[in-house]
């Protein structure tokens, strides 16, 4: 049974710094491509960056370039997203998702965790 | 606002036939496999669609995607009340050297 469960999310202040988790079981995590996509309050789908299975290979959303780096231990199982100088405009559920194709065929997902950015 | 464009909201009566459309342009759809997602109220996203037109095992096939240069579609046959969900489309985009996302159709069974 695939599990992707993400943990870290919570109430931070603007300008502050938060790392998301997400732990992986039931796969072959090593050879997948992770993504994470995030969804504002009663808003759609956003989808903020990527990282393939080779852990070197990255992609990220304009909006998040330069403020969020996705990284990944595939010792451990486990997803990553570093979010630095967060924005009231961040607060939203993430959610971590697994892509075989390594095209974007997002698969699984977790439940999400909840990032409220405010003072 | 999104690059891939959906209507915000469609709807249907049981067993009538819904399709609902995403468009977008030759750096992502036009260029790009089309994936559709299915969001039930207050759950994560499910994979319906991949490749235009393929479906995961498990989906019925009351569900079925279709691509067309810069445009694509999802149709529903037989409408469930379960179906009443929001759909998602999403593509790799060239010229972002990113995923996007469409934004979103509201499903109504009526």
């Amino acid at each position: 049974q695939v599990q992707l469960v993400e943990s870290g999310g919570g109430v931070v202040q603007p300008g502050r710094s938060l790392r998301l988790s997400c732990a992986v079981s039931g796969l072959n995590f090593r050879t997948y491509t992770m993504h994470w996509v995030r969804q504002a309050p009663g808003k759609g789908l956003e989808w903020v960056a990527a990282i393939m299975y080779d852990v070197n290979t990255k992609y990220y959303a304009d909006s998040m370039k330069g403020r969020f780096i996705i990284s990944r231990d595939n010792s451990k199982n486990t997803l990553y997203l570093q979010m630095d100088s967060l924005r009231a405009e961040d607060t939203a559920v993430y959610y971590c998702a697994a892509d075989s194709s390594g095209r974007g065929t997002l698969e699984y997902w977790g439940q999400g965790t909840l990032v409220t950015v405010s003072s | 606002q999104s690059v891939v464009t959906q209507p915000p909201s469609a709807s249907g009566t049981p067993g009538q036939r819904v399709t609902i459309s995403c468009s977008g342009s030759s750096s992502n759809i036009g260029s790009n496999g089309v994936t559709w997602y299915q969001q039930l109220p207050g759950t994560a996203p499910k994979l319906l669609i991949y490749n235009n037109n393929q479906r995961p095992s498990g989906v019925p096939d009351r569900f079925s995607g279709s691509k067309s240069d810069t445009s694509a579609s999802l149709a529903i046959s037989g409408l469930q009340s379960e179906d009443e969900a929001d759909y998602y489309c999403a593509a790799w985009d060239g010229s972002l050297n990113g995923r996007v996302f469409g934004g979103g159709t509201k499903l109504t069974v009526l």
